[in-house]
C-alpha cells in the first residue's frame, strides 16, 4: 500500500513554538504531498516535494524528504493558533496512481 | 475558495431514501475523485474519473453509484445506505500532470 503514516497522531504545543510532524511510506514514490484540514472542512494542499528533492520551503513550512528511509517531515515554525488543524501526508508513485492518505496528525496550538 | 464546489453541505437520509451528492470544479482539471472520511479512519479513495472515464473503483458497495457526465461535474448517487455510511464525502479534482488535489468542502452525510 502507498498509504502514508503520520506520526504523532496528536500534538499540542504553545503558540510560537515549532511543530514537527513525520510521515513514513512503503514504496517508491514520484512525489509526496502535505495537506491541511480544518475540522469538518475539505483538505487544502500545502506543499509538494518530488522524489529528487530533499528539502522545500513555503513561508513558515519546511518539508524534508528522505527516500532512503521512506520518510518525510513537516516543520511549522513560529506556530499560531490558526495553525490548529489536522495534517496529512500523501504519496504519488511512479505510475501516478491516486493519492492515498494516512490518518493524519491533529495539531493543537494553544494561545 | 478552492474552485471545487460540493452540494449539499449537509444531508440526512433514511436507509430507504435515494439522494445524490454533486461536485463541480471550475479549474479545467481532467481528473475527479470521491473520497470518504469517517471518524478515526484514513481518507478512503472511492472512485476516480479521468476524462469522464472511471479508472478506479476501490471495491465500493453498489449502493454508491458515481456518475461523471463531463469533466467538470461528478455525482455520487446514494441508495439504501446503512448507518455506517455516515461520513464526510469529499470531492477533489486534479490536473493529472501535477498530482496536486483540490478538494471541495465536503458533504456531511448522516444515515438514520
Amino acid at each position: 500500500s502507498q498509504q502514508g503514516e503520520e506520526d504523532p497522531q496528536a500534538l499540542s504545543i504553545q503558540e510560537g513554538e515549532n511543530a514537527t510532524m513525520n510521515c513514513s511510506y512503503k514504496t517508491s514514490i514520484n512525489n509526496l504531498q502535505w495537506y491541511r484540514q480544518n475540522s469538518g472542512r475539505g483538505l487544502v494542499h500545502l506543499i509538494l516535494i518530488r522524489s529528487n528533492e530533499r528539502e522545500k520551503h513555503s513561508g513558515r513550512l519546511r518539508v524534508t524528504l528522505d527516500t532512503s528511509k521512506k520518510s518525510s517531515s513537516l516543520l511549522i515554525t513560529a506556530s499560531r493558533a490558526a495553525d490548529t488543524a489536522s495534517y496529512f501526508c500523501a504519496t504519488v508513485n511512479s505510475g501516478n496512481t491516486p493519492l492515498v492518505f494516512g490518518k493524519g496528525t491533529r495539531l493543537s496550538v494553544i494561545a | 475558495e478552492t474552485g471545487v464546489t460540493q452540494t449539499p453541505r449537509h444531508l440526512v437520509m433514511g436507509m430507504t431514501n435515494k439522494k445524490s451528492l454533486k461536485c463541480e470544479q471550475h479549474l479545467g482539471h481532467n481528473a475527479m475523485y470521491w473520497y470518504k472520511q469517517s471518524a478515526k479512519k484514513p481518507l478512503e479513495l472511492m472512485f476516480v474519473y479521468n476524462f469522464k472515464e472511471q479508472t478506479e473503483n476501490n471495491s465500493v458497495p453498489s449502493r454508491f453509484s458515481p456518475e461523471c457526465p463531463n469533466s467538470s461535474h461528478l455525482f455520487l448517487h446514494l441508495h439504501t445506505l446503512q448507518p455506517e455510511d455516515s461520513a464526510l464525502y469529499l470531492c477533489a479534482s486534479s490536473d493529472r500532470g501535477s498530482g496536486e488535489l483540490f478538494f471541495g468542502e465536503g458533504s456531511r452525510l448522516t444515515v438514520l
